[in-house]
């Protein structure tokens, strides 16, 4: 089953306590995204990856962090600097940059 | 960047009617439009896109029209049926770099029976 996974569903974390999510995916897509999305807001990007050891900042970047060390896998860490951090985070990829979107599930984190 | 914007935010409809959702961008280099669908607890799924190229494109009873010169671009649903009822998210690429799409806040499309 092709796909992308995004683990944990559910996630809540004390304040002052980084957390990071997993996405994964075995579509052999070399770009991946991850989105912030709130209600009536859209969705944000955070960080995206166009190739393995490489990322660049999105629009709403700050007190999060990202690693590409393997083509499968983008996770995030919403750390302790992310001043509201209870939100739906979606994770994506895609072929190519200007290609279909493939969204994960999602994580909903809820800050305690 | 890009800016993309999003009207209306919600819109409800009779089921059989039609649906219109219509988004303006900024950049005059983005040339890749696409078009996503949220049901609610699901994840976004693309509809239909459309590129800079053509000026409409119809995929059965959705189709979107593209207006380069004045930067909109819509989405419209004939027949509307209660499974139309979701949150539909337009999109923009950023023309000067290839990468990331630009979203609308998104229209929640409610069809009534």
């Amino acid at each position: 089953d092709g796909g992308i996974t995004q683990s944990p569903k559910y996630l809540f974390r004390k304040e002052g306590q980084n957390v990071t999510l997993s996405c994964e995916q075995n579509l052999n897509h070399d770009a991946m995204y991850w989105y912030r999305q709130d209600p009536g807001q859209g969705l944000r990007l955070i960080y995206y990856s166009q190739i393995v050891n490489d990322f660049q900042k999105g629009d709403i970047a700050e007190g999060y962090s990202v690693s590409r060390e393997k083509k499968e896998s983008f996770p995030l860490t919403v750390t302790s600097a992310q001043k509201n951090p209870t939100a739906f985070y979606l994770c994506a990829s895609s072929l190519s940059p200007t290609g279909e979107l493939f969204f994960g599930e999602g994580s909903r984190l809820t800050v305690l | 960047g890009e800016n993309v914007e999003q009207h209306p935010s919600t819109l409800s409809v009779q089921e059989g009617d039609s649906a219109v959702i219509k988004c303006t961008y900024s950049d005059s280099a983005s040339n890749y439009f696409p078009w996503y669908k949220q049901e609610l607890g699901k994840r976004p799924q693309l509809i239909i896109d459309i590129r800079s190229n053509v000026g409409e494109k119809k995929d059965q009873r959705i189709a979107v029209t593209l207006n380069k010169t004045a930067k909109h671009f819509s989405l419209h649903i004939t027949e509307t049926q209660p499974e139309d009822s979701a949150v539909y998210f337009c999109a923009a690429n950023q023309g000067s770099t290839l990468g990331r799409l630009y979203f609308g806040r998104g229209t929640q499309l409610t069809v009534w029976p």
